[in-house]
């Protein structure tokens, strides 16, 4: 099945800096990557997308860029703020469900 | 975006109750549900993968007695935890994916067995 890690597990980062999560997966035939934010005792919101067929796509202060050979993707948030303080995941649509990876706690500090 | 709800938001009950948890895609057709089960702190555990009109998909480990699934239309997917023991307290987050791959989150239940 396929497998999915993530890095790193917490990350600090001062207000206006940016900030940089990594996603490895394992099986090459996954083709769809979303990347969910999760503010505390709220449920997760997809913040961008990218798939297979597309290298890199960005909404603002968020970047997605996807390497396929290498099969990993990451997720880029630049001039953080606090309220990008949050536990990111990552996803990858895998046969027909989605396995996430253990997420990211960004601490963005002012 | 598209709106999933879910309900209850909370749900306390006693040991060995059932407890029937709600999912609804409100504003698209939902061909795929997920359900989820989070710890605190820890990511998102897929239970199940259910489609309309269909048998739900259990992941390994997860009893399908336990953990009952109806996805009876292309809106609405429930789960029914039954006989319900602490160590069922948990989060619960379904999972809703349109036509287009996507998928939308519910806002979770909350269930504490006491």
């Amino acid at each position: 099945g396929e497998n999915v890690e993530q890095h790193p597990s917490t990350l600090s980062v001062q207000e206006g800096d940016s900030a940089v999560i990594k996603c490895t997966y394992s099986d090459s035939a996954s083709n769809y990557f979303p990347w969910y934010k999760q503010e505390l005792g709220k449920r997760p919101q997809l913040i961008i997308d990218i798939r297979s067929n597309v290298g890199e796509k960005k909404d603002q202060r968020i970047a997605v860029t996807l390497n396929k050979t290498a099969k990993h993707f990451s997720l880029h948030i630049t001039e953080t703020q606090p309220e990008d303080s949050a536990v990111y995941f990552c996803a990858v649509y895998y046969g027909q469900n989605f396995v996430f990876g253990p997420g990211t706690r960004l601490s963005v500090l002012p | 975006g598209a709106v999933v709800s879910q309900h209850p938001s909370r749900v306390i009950c006693k040991s060995g109750t059932s407890v029937k948890i709600e999912c609804r895609s409100l504003d698209f057709q939902a061909t795929t549900m997920f359900w989820y089960r989070q710890f605190p702190k820890q990511s998102l555990m897929l239970m199940a993968t259910s489609n309309e009109g269909s048998k739900a998909t259990y992941e390994q480990g997860v009893e399908k007695d336990k953990f009952l699934i109806n996805h009876a239309s292309l809106t609405l997917s429930t789960l029914t935890v039954t006989s319900a023991h602490p160590e069922d307290s948990s989060f619960y987050i379904c999972s809703a994916q349109g036509a287009a791959g996507v998928a939308y989150f519910g806002p979770g239940t909350r269930l504490t067995v006491l």
